[in-house]
């Protein structure tokens, strides 16, 4: 069965840079959360869409942004880079908002230096 | 604010055991409650949802209970086998109509489980 895609799988970046984390849910989930895990972390969530729109924000830092596109995939953007930024970032998707369970992606590790 | 919490921290047992995680929530108003398993360094598979209105959810040699009234949740694994080793991890989902959201899952910081072949 397909899953839920995320790439890169590891990407490493210098303090002050950008980056941009792509997530391809399972086909015909409309729903698309991010979450972020730092060593040692539980997951926390950071924003979610539901047909293209922001649905919910949580502890998303004003530096990044996301967005949804028309096929339902999504993009994480991440500026002006921290150390603290270092984490697994996660992406996950639902078939919609109000159906509960949520399939994960693999993750992508960022590594900042 | 929901404050989810999961005991043990860590949990070797020896291969063929029979064993229980805990997840316990400090707020009933949940929407629901998912389980997963994390391996090292990667994503988070999902083992079993139980709605609100329900009391448990069975996949396999997983068994998972919820008593949303004393904010808790059992994750029952029976006949552990080495491969079951990962962390796993609980998480709830607010009820939006209590100041929770759609969004977010709030997540237990994990039971580490080892199991010795």
């Amino acid at each position: 069965a397909a899953g839920v895609i995320q790439s890169p799988r590891h990407l490493i970046k210098e303090k002050r840079e950008t980056a941009t984390l792509k997530c391809y849910p399972i086909p015909r989930h409309d729903t698309v959360y991010w979450y972020q895990q730092g060593p040692g972390q539980d997951p926390q969530f950071l924003i979610s869409f539901y047909e293209k729109m922001q649905s919910d924000k949580g502890s998303i830092p004003d530096r990044f942004s996301a967005q949804q596109f028309s096929d339902y995939h999504s993009e994480l953007n991440m500026s002006s880079l921290e150390l603290g930024d270092s984490a697994l970032y996660f992406c996950a998707s639902s078939l919609s908002p109000t159906e509960g369970r949520r399939f994960f992606g693999p993750g992508t590790r960022l590594t900042v230096l | 604010k929901q404050e989810v919490t999961q005991i043990p921290a860590a949990l070797s047992v020896p291969e063929g055991e029979n064993l229980v995680l805990n997840c316990s929530f400090t707020d009933s108003a949940i929407y629901n409650l998912q389980w997963f398993r994390q391996d090292p360094g990667k994503g988070l598979t999902s083992l079993l949802l139980i709605q609100s209105s329900q009391r448990e959810q069975t996949s396999g040699r997983l068994n998972a209970s919820l008593d949303k009234s004393s904010g808790r949740s059992t994750l029952y694994i029976a006949a552990s086998q080495p491969g079951d080793s990962a962390t796993y991890l609980c998480a709830v989902r607010p009820h939006s109509g209590y100041g929770g959201s759609q969004g977010n899952l709030i997540f237990g910081k994990g039971t580490k489980l080892s199991v010795k072949p």
